[in-house]
């Protein structure tokens, strides 16, 4: 495996469900990154993994829980979902620090998930 | 408020006549720009990007360009080709944020080129 993969690719769950959805960087990267993309609005940063620092976006709703064992893995839990979080979850890492510019991300071909 | 906007959903070209998408910005901080390429069924990929202390960066058939004043960038293609059909998203960020690398990315603008 290369680059970034994604587990599953497809996810179909109910409400009362819970899920995990996994993302493995093949890059060596020390930065990890989850996304939701929604229909016709802009990628919304989730949660960030970096330097083994986690930096949460307040916005998140607590039925979304990230996990990140190490610097190749990031999974991201979820509990009791709405239909509303139906969307492209996408993950991405990056290498970072290093003093200069922030680097390019590389992305997972994403899961797209829906919840009913 | 959003932060980068990409005022046009979609654009449709001839193939070998040049592409342009735009992508504007209201953050002062952001000094580092991104622009990546999305076909569907895929993830984003970086195309290229261009740090405010430039007013353009090149890499072969892609251009961007940087109006700090107007706080507005472009991504030209040229010519274009039937395989540069995706979504392209702008992505600004602060240079001083090494350490988490979060990009504000803009909607997207669908670009078709036409055989």
């Amino acid at each position: 495996e290369t680059g970034v993969t994604q587990t599953p690719r497809h996810l179909v769950m109910g409400m009362t469900n819970k899920k995990s959805l996994k993302c493995e960087q093949h890059l060596g990267h020390n930065a990890m990154y989850w996304y939701k993309q929604s229909a016709k609005k802009p990628l919304e940063l989730m949660f960030v993994y970096s330097l083994e620092e986690r930096v949460e976006n307040n916005s998140v709703p607590s039925r979304f829980s990230p996990e990140c064992p190490n610097s190749s893995h990031l999974f991201l839990h979820l509990h009791t979902l709405q239909p509303e979080d139906s969307a492209l979850y996408l993950c991405a890492s990056s290498q970072e620090g290093g003093g200069g510019p922030p680097y390019e991300q590389y992305f997972g071909p994403g899961t797209r998930l829906t919840v009913t | 408020d959003q932060q980068v906007k990409q005022n046009s959903p979609s654009l449709s070209v001839q193939e070998g006549r040049i592409s342009i998408l735009n992508c504007d910005y209201t953050n002062s901080m952001f000094d580092y720009f991104l622009w990546y390429k999305k076909y569907p069924a895929e993830g984003p990929t970086f195309l290229i990007s261009i740090s405010s202390i430039k007013d353009k960066n090149e890499d072969g058939r892609f251009t961007v360009f940087l109006n700090k004043s107007a706080k507005h960038l472009s991504l030209h293609i040229v010519p274009s080709q039937p395989g540069d059909s995706a979504v392209y998203f702008c992505a600004a960020s602060p240079s001083y944020n090494t350490n988490a690398g979060k990009s504000t990315f803009g909607d997207g603008t669908t670009l078709t080129v036409k055989p």
